[in-house]
């Protein structure tokens, strides 16, 4: 079982689209996390979220919106999708008493 | 603020040669250091990583890395390097924030090819 699943992997979409991207961890971690890997390979935290609350919220457009329903789900929305919103979006997770962040799959998102 | 600096941007070896990837950081506490590794088209899979203790820490696939205080270094290390080794390598390191909140800063990353 993969334990921090993102859907989907691919996304291409036109410029002023609104999308999604979902998330989820079954390890039963407490804080999930948002990173963006840009086209120059990147990485930069956008977002966390412990226990369905924002502990981390980075200089990231207000288009960006992160939604945690429950402490194993962490969705991003993204509104009036621009061509420099084209990326890589990993999802991660972590535990309370550890200090190792597991991340997902990746989301290959292309803004045209 | 922390920081780390991956001074390769790309490192090329010959199968079977020995490898060592470098990373510095900065950081005014104990830091935790990680090294993930990012086939193409892939998602960031954990190598290994030090909180504290020995300084030399095994991870999967054979590699090592050593942490040197005195150098604020984390370079990682394979003592022969298999083809199927290609890919980034990102250097990270991990802050606390609150909670169970870890931010991790990662270095620019390395590309390594390994020849045949």
């Amino acid at each position: 079982d993969t334990a921090v699943s993102q859907t989907p992997k691919y996304l291409v979409t036109q410029m002023g689209n609104d999308k999604s991207i979902k998330c989820e961890q079954n390890l039963g971690h407490d804080t999930m996390y948002w990173y963006k890997q840009d086209s120059k390979k990147f990485l930069k935290i956008m977002f966390s979220y412990n226990n369905k609350e924002l502990i981390i919220n980075e200089t990231v457009p207000n288009r960006f919106s992160p939604k945690s329903p429950d402490k194993a789900h962490l969705n991003l929305h993204i509104n009036s999708l621009e061509l420099g919103d084209s990326a890589v979006y990993f999802c991660a997770s972590s535990q309370v008493a550890g200090n190792t962040i597991y991340f997902g799959e990746g989301s290959w998102l292309t803004v045209v | 603020a922390q920081s780390v600096t991956q001074p390769d941007i790309h490192i090329t070896v010959s199968e079977g040669a020995s490898l060592e990837l470098r990373c510095n950081y900065s950081y005014g506490a104990t830091p935790y250091l990680f090294w993930y590794v990012q086939s193409p088209g892939q998602g960031l899979q954990l190598l290994l990583k030090y909180f504290s203790g020995d300084t030399l820490v095994q991870g999967i696939k054979g590699f090592e890395a050593e942490f040197k205080r005195s150098q604020s270094s984390f370079n990682l290390r394979k003592p022969s390097v298999h083809w199927s080794d290609a890919a980034e390598y990102f250097c990270a390191v991990g802050a606390s924030i609150s909670g169970s909140a870890r931010q991790l800063t990662f270095g620019s990353g390395t590309q390594l090819t390994v020849l045949p």
